[in-house]
């Protein structure tokens, strides 16, 4: 069974860094793009950006491109998004996704002092 | 960007209707549409991808179409667990957007 499982999310400051994880499981991870989908508090859904198989290249929105940084460790089956500069507007569920498809079941994050 | 333009933002229907709901596309997207549907607390679930073509698992009464700009959503006879929100998501260029959404009632 294909698993995609977010970590790291929690409150974090304004201003500050967090870095999220999904972890990958039941399938050959080094074989798929893997991306990344957010999604503010009853809103609809934001594409953050998708890394190839090895790492050699990687798309984000241009919106989130100077705080949000995508990688992967293929040994690990873990895919990563660092965020950085955090304000309200990055109050979201943050998705890991294999390509199109699955989709990881959520994790929150949400920024406030 | 390619901006999805989605309609309708709501729909509400019976049981057993047949609905369908529409992504319009900025510029040509050659078929490389994706339709999700996700339900309160869930994350998207994929029905459709390549506009047409229907993903393992999902009922036969979901089917999509279009072509160009202009892509829909059909879902014939209507069960009470389609009540959900719709998604489209173009993956033909760089940023892939989403439409905006239908939040789909049954009566």
């Amino acid at each position: 069974e294909v698993k995609l499982v977010e970590s790291g999310g929690g409150l974090v400051q304004p201003g500050r860094s967090l870095k999220l994880s999904c972890a990958a499981s039941g399938f050959n991870f080094n074989d798929y793009w893997m991306g990344w989908v957010r999604q503010a508090p009853g809103k609809g859904l934001e594409w953050i950006g998708e890394i190839n198989k090895d790492s050699s290249t990687i798309n984000y929105t241009p919106s989130l491109k100077d705080k949000f940084t995508i990688s992967r460790d293929n040994a690990q089956n873990t895919l990563y998004l660092q965020m950085s500069k955090l304000g309200s507007e990055d109050t979201a569920i943050y998705y890991c996704a294999r390509e199109i498809s699955p989709w990881g079941q959520g994790v929150m994050v949400t920024v406030s002092s | 960007d390619i901006q999805m333009t989605q309609s309708p933002a709501s729909l509400s229907a019976s049981l057993g209707e047949t609905v369908s709901i529409e992504c319009l596309a900025s510029e040509d997207i050659y078929n490389n549409l994706a339709w999700y549907q996700q339900k309160p607390g869930k994350s998207p679930q994929l029905l459709i991808y390549y506009a047409s073509s229907l993903q393992d698992g999902v009922p036969s009464r979901f089917s999509g179409s279009g072509s160009g700009t202009q892509y829909s959503l059909k879902i014939n006879s209507l069960e009470s667990e389609d009540a959900a929100t719709y998604f489209c998501l173009q993956d033909s260029e760089y940023p892939r957007t989403f439409g905006g959404g239908t939040k789909l009632e049954l009566k």
